[in-house]
């Protein structure tokens, strides 16, 4: 596709449910992240994936959060047991590389997560 | 860890003004990109700029790494040009993929 694109839009669930929350890099970029912005604040890192090395998931909150990105491709955030002070805006972008100068990233229109 | 401070916080415009907007670093950086949040949430890439001097049509940014800071030029600034404007850094020795926002600056342009 032309640009990164996010699964789904909007999501309300209830406390204790699992949410799977999607996200379709651009073409062509190995470097994948997920941000998580919280009402009126700035974006923080979760975790990411870059080619076939191992992701980086020093910015998970909790073991409540994992991700996977299947085929280099097609990235899935899952959280288990959502809480409240789960309600957040999660944002996926890409870039071609990590590194070289080929780092620009590019941010989907992310998943609005509401936590009843 | 890296601190990243953005100034000012706040900034509210008449149409066809110019701004400056700040990004403050408190460690050498590899990486240096400025966004820009819409007020529908979506962030748009502006410049990907460690060092040196960009320009992208009303827009431009400098990186003066040594002295570890960028600064964010809108000219002829229009209604448009609302919304939150980040930067976002990554030091030498941190982690290869993750960049630390700074807070933005919220910039309100009044017709």
């Amino acid at each position: 596709g032309a640009g990164v694109s996010q699964s789904p839009s909007n999501k309300v669930t209830e406390k204790g449910k699992d949410v799977e929350l999607r996200c379709d890099p651009i073409s062509g970029h190995t470097a994948l992240y997920w941000y998580r912005q919280s009402l009126g604040q700035g974006l923080e890192f979760l975790i990411y994936f870059q080619g076939n090395s191992a992701p980086d998931k020093s910015g998970l909150p909790s073991d409540r959060f994992s991700a996977e990105r299947t085929g280099g491709s097609v990235s899935t955030l899952t959280i288990q047991r959502t809480q409240q002070e789960d309600s957040a805006v999660y944002l996926c972008a890409s870039s071609l590389d990590i590194a070289g100068g080929r780092e620009t990233q590019y941010f989907g229109p992310g998943t609005r997560l509401l936590v009843l | 860890g890296i601190q990243v401070e953005q100034s000012p916080p706040d900034l509210i415009l008449q149409e066809g003004a110019n701004s400056t907007l700040r990004c403050n670093f408190s460690d050498s950086v590899n990486n240096l990109q400025w966004f820009h949040q819409n007020p529908w949430g979506q962030l748009i890439n502006l410049f990907y700029i460690p060092s040196g001097t960009k320009q992208n049509g009303r827009l431009s940014a400098t990186t003066v790494a040594t002295e570890r800071y960028s600064l964010l030029y809108i000219s002829s600034s229009q209604t448009t040009d609302s919304g939150v404007y980040f930067c976002a850094v990554r030091n030498y020795g941190g982690s290869q993929g993750n960049l630390i926002f700074g807070k933005g600056t919220k910039l309100s342009v009044k017709p």
